[in-house]
């Protein structure tokens, strides 16, 4: 049972045009999100993270959005750019767990120029 | 900062054969150290997790065992590799701190199992 989905496997975005990637959760439990940036044949790069108590954190042309009625959340890149070519991974954590974080499949974005 | 180290890189290794991965942390302590497993076009898999030294929690049974000597070392082993345990094998860190979930990983090792 997935207990966090990432239902696009893919998605292509125009240079300079914003990127919205997108990630839902079946667990209510689940108080801490987190996308993480992957490059082929490297470790996942944290990029940003948003606690169930906001709706909003930003970080740069990083933000991301949590809608917990819908146990949903976004991940929105503004501008977009080349080096944004990556694969994107969604996690949650459950509430009291300093340790376990449950992933989503991942979403390969592809900035074209 | 904190850096986090994994050998090797790359690993071809026939079947049957023995496994061992390392990976050491530098410049935190008492981290809690992670083993994950990216199968090719697939999410994340954690396979072992350990809050201290000599302290293993095993996600997924496998062929595949953890160990952690040291505060800051981790290493993945099998006694006899499958087919099926190629993969992208991934280490990560955390701090270890309630509350605190992010975890950052080392650059990963590919391991083909010929």
């Amino acid at each position: 049972d997935q207990q966090v989905k990432q239902n696009s496997p893919s998605l292509s975005v125009q240079e300079g045009r914003i990127s919205i990637l997108n990630c839902d959760y079946t667990n209510s439990m689940f108080d801490y999100f987190l996308w993480y940036k992957k490059y082929p044949a490297e470790g996942p790069t944290f990029l940003i993270s948003i606690s169930s108590i906001k709706d909003k954190n930003e970080d740069g042309r990083f933000t991301v959005f949590l809608n917990k009625s819908a146990k949903h959340l976004s991940l929105h890149i503004v501008p977009s750019q080349p080096g944004d070519s990556a694969v994107y991974f969604c996690a949650a954590s459950p509430k009291r767990s300093n340790y376990q974080l449950i992933w989503g499949a991942g979403t390969k974005l592809i900035i074209k120029p | 900062s904190q850096t986090i180290h994994q050998w090797p890189a790359t690993l071809v290794q026939p079947v049957g054969s023995p496994l061992s991965l390392e990976c050491t942390v530098e410049g935190t302590s008492n981290p809690n150290l992670y083993w994950y497993r990216q199968a090719a076009g697939r999410g994340l898999q954690l396979l072992f997790y350990s809050v201290g030294i000599g302290q293993i929690s095993s996600e997924v049974p496998q062929n595949l065992s953890a160990s952690r000597p040291q505060d800051r070392q981790f290493i993945l082993s099998s006694k006899k590799l499958l087919l099926s345990d190629s993969g992208f094998y991934l280490c990560a860190w955390s701090a270890g701190l309630a509350g605190v979930n992010e975890q950052y990983f080392g650059p990963g090792t590919r391991l083909t199992v010929t």
